[in-house]
């Protein structure tokens, strides 16, 4: 079975710092990784995923996680944060190559301090 | 194309009384699933439907859950009868079969008050 561990449940960084989410997860199988992100009042949106080929990947809003597999880890980062950054974010893993079930982390709250 | 729909987008209910809940996926979309995020806590995956059929109802938490999904389109969660716990945010997604490498798109989910 697999399972997303993200140790960080909040996570205050000031406007214009970098940031880093924390994310590992556990597999016995080849997987696939996500990052979703909830806004205030709004449904989950998936930010950016890792299915294969280049370790390091991008979302169009400046996130990038890189998956790391001896480390287990597909850590979220982003050079410089903005308050419309603030939101929940889940990292998530699935099964490789299979129609399965999503499990997810139990988030982490980014708050954006001025 | 038009996003996964969820409604109503809140409830509010009183113990011992039945909710239903409806989900619309993408058009197309053979697999449907259903979530559920209890205040505070992780969000935890309830079943899976492939077209009509359930593929995987191992997160059902118990017999009180009941999922259709006449005809393979949209999907109904009914919960009889609503007890304090399962208060929280039910969320459904969908996805196109055997495009694995597909990230779900999911609905903005119903938020089920029990008082």
């Amino acid at each position: 079975a697999q399972s997303v561990t993200q140790l960080d449940s909040q996570v205050p960084v000031f406007e214009e710092a970098p940031v880093e989410l924390r994310c590992n997860y556990s597999s016995s199988v080849s997987v696939y990784l996500f990052w979703y992100v909830q806004y205030p009042n709004q449904g989950l949106q998936l930010l950016l995923k890792y299915l294969s080929g280049s370790t390091l990947v991008e979302s169009i809003n400046g996130f990038e996680a890189e998956f790391n597999k001896s480390q287990t880890s597909f850590h979220l980062r982003k050079p410089s944060v903005h308050i419309s950054d603030t939101a929940e974010y889940f990292c998530a893993v699935r099964r490789g190559n299979r129609d399965d079930k999503i499990i997810f982390g139990k988030g982490t709250r980014l708050h954006i301090l001025p | 194309e038009a996003g996964v729909t969820q409604f109503p987008s809140h409830s509010v209910i009183e113990k011992g009384q039945t909710v239903t809940l409806r989900c619309d996926p993408i058009s197309g979309h053979d697999n449907l699933y259903w979530y559920r995020r209890v205040m505070g806590k992780e969000i935890k995956f309830l079943l899976h439907f492939v077209k009509e059929s359930k593929q995987d109802e191992s997160g059902m938490p118990n017999n009180r859950f009941l999922a259709e999904r006449t005809g393979g389109t949209y999907s109904t969660l009914k919960v009889q009868p609503a007890e304090l716990e399962d208060s929280g945010v039910y969320f459904c997604a969908s996805s196109p079969r055997g495009v694995s490498n597909y990230g779900y798109t999911f609905g903005s989910g119903t938020r089920l008050t029990v008082v």
